[in-house]
């Protein structure tokens, strides 16, 4: 089992709809988790980092985090063409040796289509 | 600088040269991590440096590879005896804190590596 997992795509949605992006991590004592959006050709820029459970808002973004479920994902209202790119999802490392290494998924390719 | 920056931004290299690649954190960040993504793949972890601890080195593919830090800034990654699938994007990123903190991290450009 892959520490962190995302299906690769692509996922493509139509212009002002939701794009709902998913990742599950395997390590329960993980900690810190953040996405990130990476552009083709360019490095990974982070849009989103969340902690507790629950979810949090920024503009059109929403991250959600389970722990209970080890599930993480975000949520991209008013989808803009501008939007196609590749998620990362990232999460810190936990259990027993904690080193709190960053584990990063493969991503999921989001294509918006105008 | 107001950001990472790394250099160069590409290499081409013949198959056995060894190669450098430099990285320059944010000022005041006290971590710093080499990535390497190799075409349409994520990104695989190298090396995290934080602070004055010992380095942890274990997504070092070989022992090819090695980095150092120097003063608590500026990052060298060596690649010796270059091979094809050393081909990569290598990126470098630094953060306020390290892992355990939460502290997200602040990519550079990277330096595209071509092993002919």
């Amino acid at each position: 089992q892959k520490e962190v997992e995302q299906n690769s795509g692509p996922l493509s949605v139509p212009e002002g709809a939701i794009a709902s992006l998913n990742c599950t991590y395997s390590d329960r004592g993980s900690q810190s988790f953040f996405w990130y959006r990476q552009y083709s050709g360019k490095s990974p820029e982070l849009i989103m980092s969340i902690y507790s459970n629950g979810d949090k808002e920024d503009g059109r973004f929403t991250a959600q985090l389970n722990k209970a479920s080890q599930y993480v994902s975000l949520l991209i209202r008013d989808s803009q063409p501008s939007d196609s790119a590749t998620y990362l999802c990232a999460v810190s490392g936990g259990g027993s040796s904690n080193t709190g290494k960053l584990i990063f998924g493969q991503g999921t390719t989001l294509q918006v289509k105008p | 600088g107001a950001g990472v920056s790394q250099s160069p931004s590409n290499k081409v290299t013949e198959k056995g040269k060894d190669v450098e690649l430099r990285c320059d954190p944010i000022s005041g960040h006290t971590a710093l991590y080499w990535y390497r993504q190799s075409l349409g793949q994520g990104l695989e972890f190298l090396i995290y440096f934080q602070g004055n601890s010992a380095p942890d080195k274990s997504g070092l593919p070989s022992d090819r590879f090695s980095a150092e830090r120097t003063g608590g800034s500026v990052s060298t990654l060596t690649i010796q005896r270059t091979q094809q699938e050393d081909s990569a994007v290598y990126l470098c990123a630094s953060s306020l804190g390290g892992w355990g903190q939460g502290s997200p991290l602040h990519f550079g450009n990277g330096t595209r590596l071509t092993v002919t």
